[in-house]
């Protein structure tokens, strides 16, 4: 394609509900990040896949949050038993590099937990 | 702790006015610094990398420079269609990059 893409678009949640973001990255890009944006705030890295393999998943705030890119191309960030603090907008981004060199960004999830 | 501070939080320009927007990092252990746009609505869109202090990287209207404590992006003469969140992010490794706040700029005709 010729972006990233992620769905959905808008997600809103209630509080305890299980929900899955996906991201389509840009064909034949090796890495994939996902990162959580606060409104008014920077990107906050969530985690790191180079293919398949996820190697880096230091900012991920708690054990509810999963991601998976089983095939190397296609990831989805699970929530579960999502929490209001967990309201923000989830972005992905793909790289043609082994690493976060120009990072190509997705325009996001926006998650509302009520 | 490695972070990164941006000033100002938002800034507010005339078409043409020039300035320009400061990024102050620490980091243990400096990779690169790296130059992001972010409009309303979307992901942020990739500007510039620098890596070593004294490097300038330039595009269009724009000119990033590299200290060993911080990055200024300048912008000259600019126009409406420049206005956006401009973010700052620095990298100690290859995995993730640790950003700032941004700052919020509008160019006025």
């Amino acid at each position: 394609g010729a972006g990233v893409s992620q769905s959905p678009r808008y997600k809103v949640a209630k509080r305890g509900q299980d929900v899955a973001l996906r991201c389509d990255p840009i064909s034949g890009h090796v890495s994939l990040f996902w990162y959580q944006q606060a409104l008014g705030q920077g990107p906050e890295f969530l985690t790191y896949f180079q293919n398949e393999a996820q190697l880096d998943k230091s900012g991920l705030p708690s054990d509810r949050f999963f991601a998976e890119r089983p095939e190397g191309s296609v990831s989805t960030l699970k929530i579960q038993r999502t929490q209001q603090e967990d309201s923000a907008v989830y972005l992905c981004a793909s790289s043609v590099y082994q690493a976060n060199e120009k990072l190509f960004f997705g325009s996001g999830t926006q998650l509302s937990v009520l | 702790e490695d972070q990164v501070t941006q000033s100002p939080e938002a800034l507010r320009l005339q078409e043409g006015e020039s300035s320009s927007l400061n990024c102050s990092y620490t980091v243990s252990g400096l990779r690169g610094l790296f130059w992001y746009r972010q409009d309303p609505g979307k992901g942020p869109e990739f500007l510039f990398t620098l890596y070593s202090a004294g490097e300038e990287k330039e595009k269009e209207r724009l000119k990033a420079t590299l200290t060993k404590k911080e990055s200024f992006l300048h912008i000259t003469a600019p126009k409406p269609e420049d206005s956006a969140t401009y973010l700052c992010a620095v990298s100690p490794g290859y995995n993730k990059l640790i950003f700032g706040a941004g700052t919020r700029l509008a160019v006025h005709p």
